[in-house]
């Protein structure tokens, strides 16, 4: 079974920096285009940012850029998001996502951040 | 890069039909064939439902559809059932390696 698994998320304050990773398993991870979706609470979807097959190639939506930084780790199968600058505006459940013919197939269970003072 | 505009709400009685559209622009949805739609229960995480404008994957019921006119995405649920209550969105690729997705439908069975 093809399954994603996030961690790393947490309460923190305006300014700090915290990592995500997500675990694959189940599928070839080093075969596909992977993705990070946010969801603020009671908002909508938000893909934040992707990574090529073997990581040479990124994207990130304005709202993130020059904050986040995607990587993947083939030889471990795991994704990860660094986070720096924390803003409350970024308090939102973050999900990893697999990429198959251009849709989110499989989507982990999610990881909660939380930005306050 | 603009959210996809869904309706906030649809509703139906069990058993019978309910359209959701999705309206964007030349960029995304009228641009490309890779509209997507997805299904999302409360405190859980989205499910693919619909690819490629129209193409169910293995385990969606065929009683979910997808289409597509010009910049508007429609996904059809029909013979509704009371676990196809939720929210469900779009999502359309927007050129340049970029997603962009809708505003979210809330979908309640009467």
């Amino acid at each position: 079974e093809e399954q994603l698994l996030e961690s790393g998320g947490g309460l923190l304050q305006p300014g700090g920096s915290l990592r995500l990773s997500c675990a694959a398993s189940g599928f070839t991870f080093s075969s596909h285009v992977m993705r990070w979706v946010r969801q603020a609470p009671g908002k909508g979807l938000e893909c934040i940012s992707g990574i090529s097959v073997n990581g040479d190639s990124t994207n990130y939506a304005d709202s993130v850029k020059g904050r986040f930084t995607i990587s993947r780790d083939n030889s471990k199968n795991t994704l990860y998001l660094q986070m720096n600058s924390l803003r409350a505006e970024d308090t939102a459940v973050y999900y990893c996502a697999k990429m198959t013919s251009y849709a989110f197939n499989i989507w982990g269970q999610g990881t909660m951040v939380t930005v306050s003072s | 890069q603009s959210a996809l505009t869904q309706p906030p709400s649809a509703s139906g009685s069990p058993g019978q039909s309910v359209t959701i559209s999705c309206t964007g622009t030349s960029s995304d949805v009228g641009g490309y064939n890779y509209v997507s739609w997805y299904q999302q229960h409360p405190g859980k995480a989205p499910k693919l439902m619909i690819y490629e404008v129209s193409k169910r994957p293995s385990g969606v019921p065929d009683r979910f559809s997808g289409s597509r006119s010009g910049s508007t995405a429609s996904l059809a649920v029909s013979g509704l059932q009371a676990e196809d209550e939720a929210d469900y969105y779009c999502s359309s690729y927007a050129a340049s390696d970029n997603f962009v997705f809708g505003t979210g439908t809330k979908v309640t069975v009467l």
